[in-house]
């Protein structure tokens, strides 16, 4: 699995816009993007995947640029439930030796203020 | 509906001896991982257990073990413990085996486990 790159962490103001970048430079054309969080002391949980179109659902939107060597997670309206780690990985989404492997980098810590 | 539920949630161990963790997935889910997490770090894959069989297995000694239960639940076991094994255990259930966009794999609580 590709390996990704996150900034350590980002600050939101509540309401506003949290933009997540992830780059992921060595994805291959079977490799999705995923999104991961994780609240404190909780376990993960999914957010959104795409391949290479732009992808939206009640959580987020993801956005992976046209040569997807990043992409973007967009948190709409920031509240301060969002605070979190948000783990960007790159993953294909075949069988074989990779299963159900999820690969965690350290992520992004998430702080969203009032 | 019931989600990822493990067991014990905390748990006090010394150096030597010997814990097993319990994990429950969600029902219908036939396959269960297990992820070690220390603290400060992402998440790291231990095993992948799928219809009571090994089908993954991350870079971790032997002195750590799973198994599957025909009831889909699982168990972790580590021997011989060392302080470095002290961390958030995660087990994560899905339908299937691999990670398809149907197969999600959702996380249960953990069990933080301390070696002293």
């Amino acid at each position: 699995d590709a390996k990704t790159t996150q900034p350590p962490s980002m600050d939101c103001a509540e309401g506003r816009a949290a933009n997540l970048p992830c780059n992921h430079s060595t994805i291959s054309g079977n490799e999705y993007v995923y999104w991961y969080r994780q609240i404190h002391s909780q376990g993960p949980q999914y957010i959104i995947h795409g391949l290479k179109n732009n992808e939206t659902n009640e959580m987020a939107s993801l956005i992976i640029t046209e040569d997807r060597k990043s992409s973007t997670l967009i948190l709409p309206h920031a509240t301060l439930r969002d605070t979190a780690v948000y783990y960007c990985i790159v993953r294909t989404n075949a069988g074989g030796t990779s299963y159900g492997k999820l690969t965690f980098g350290q992520g992004t810590i998430l702080t969203v203020h009032p | 509906d019931a989600g990822v539920t493990q067991s014990p949630t905390h748990l006090i161990k010394t150096r030597g001896q010997h814990v097993t963790l319990r994990c429950s997935p969600i029902s219908g889910h036939k396959s269960v991982s297990w992820y070690q997490q220390v603290l400060g770090q992402g998440p790291q894959f231990i095993f992948q257990y799928y219809e009571k069989e090994e089908r993954g297995r991350g870079n971790f000694p032997d002195r750590f073990s799973a198994r599957q239960f025909p009831n889909y639940s699982s168990e972790l076991n580590v021997n011989a413990l060392l302080l470095g094994d002290s961390a958030l255990y995660l087990c994560a259930s899905s339908k299937g085996l691999t990670s398809t966009v149907y197969n999600e794999q959702f996380f249960g609580p953990g069990t933080r486990l301390t070696v002293l």
